[in-house]
């Protein structure tokens, strides 16, 4: 029982390189989000879907791309890392539930230098 | 602008009781939701209000006044374990989550 997957769990890479954050969900839900978190701020949104083939941009989205080619993957690019995106990033996902609950994956500490 | 409060860091005793407080000014409700997130990993769902009074749920119980903008979550019989950051998140006009920045909670024996 997987639930969300999310990979790499930690990375540090150069300014200025490309990197995707993959995410995975067995959960068949409809709706998946990103969102970054750093200390002393709230979780912030990055880019959502609440469906496979449609996306959605967040509070935070400048620098990141993402697509949802499936239901199940919800991959989160990098075009150019900065060193202000060093952040943990959450991947997410909604659905089955009343109140709309989120389920987290693990998280993917990332560190731009 | 849209705005979640909620106090940075709360001490209590092991066995006791702790209300951790959460106030919100949001451009409309949709819910509001509490988590727990231990250290170093992911947040994991507690509690959801969406309509006025108390949610009770074991140890944990959580209150919402919309009127207000206010919402509590209660612990009680503290446990080591509980020690954790519990997030506090309220559902926009949007069905989007605002979140506060969370409220670490220690536990001390």
């Amino acid at each position: 029982i997987a639930g969300i997957t999310q990979a790499p769990t930690s990375q540090i890479l150069a300014a200025g390189r490309r990197m995707t954050l993959r995410c995975t969900q067995d959960m068949r839900h409809n709706a998946m989000y990103w969102y970054r978190q750093d200390l002393g701020l709230g979780l912030r949104l990055i880019h959502y879907s609440n469906t496979a083939g449609t996306t959605g941009k967040g509070e935070v989205p400048d620098g990141y791309s993402v697509s949802r080619a499936n239901t199940d993957d919800f991959p989160l690019t990098l075009a150019s890392a900065v060193p202000s995106q060093t952040s943990v990033y959450f991947c997410a996902s909604s659905g089955g539930t009343d109140s709309g609950e989120l389920f987290f994956g693990e998280g993917s500490r990332l560190t731009v230098l | 602008g849209q705005n979640i409060d909620q106090p940075t860091e709360m001490t209590a005793t092991e066995g006791a009781i702790v209300q951790i407080n959460c106030t919100y000014q949001t451009s409309g409700f949709n819910g509001l939701f509490w988590y727990q997130q231990h250290a170093g990993e992911a947040p994991t769902f507690l509690s959801y209000n969406v309509l006025d009074g108390l949610e009770e749920k074991g140890r944990f119980s959580s209150f919402l006044s919309r009127s207000k903008g206010y919402s509590y979550l209660l612990l009680k019989e503290l446990q080591m374990k509980d020690s954790a950051s519990y997030l506090c998140a309220v559902g926009d006009s949007n069905y989007q989550l605002i979140w506060g920045a969370g409220t670490k909670l220690i536990i001390k024996p």
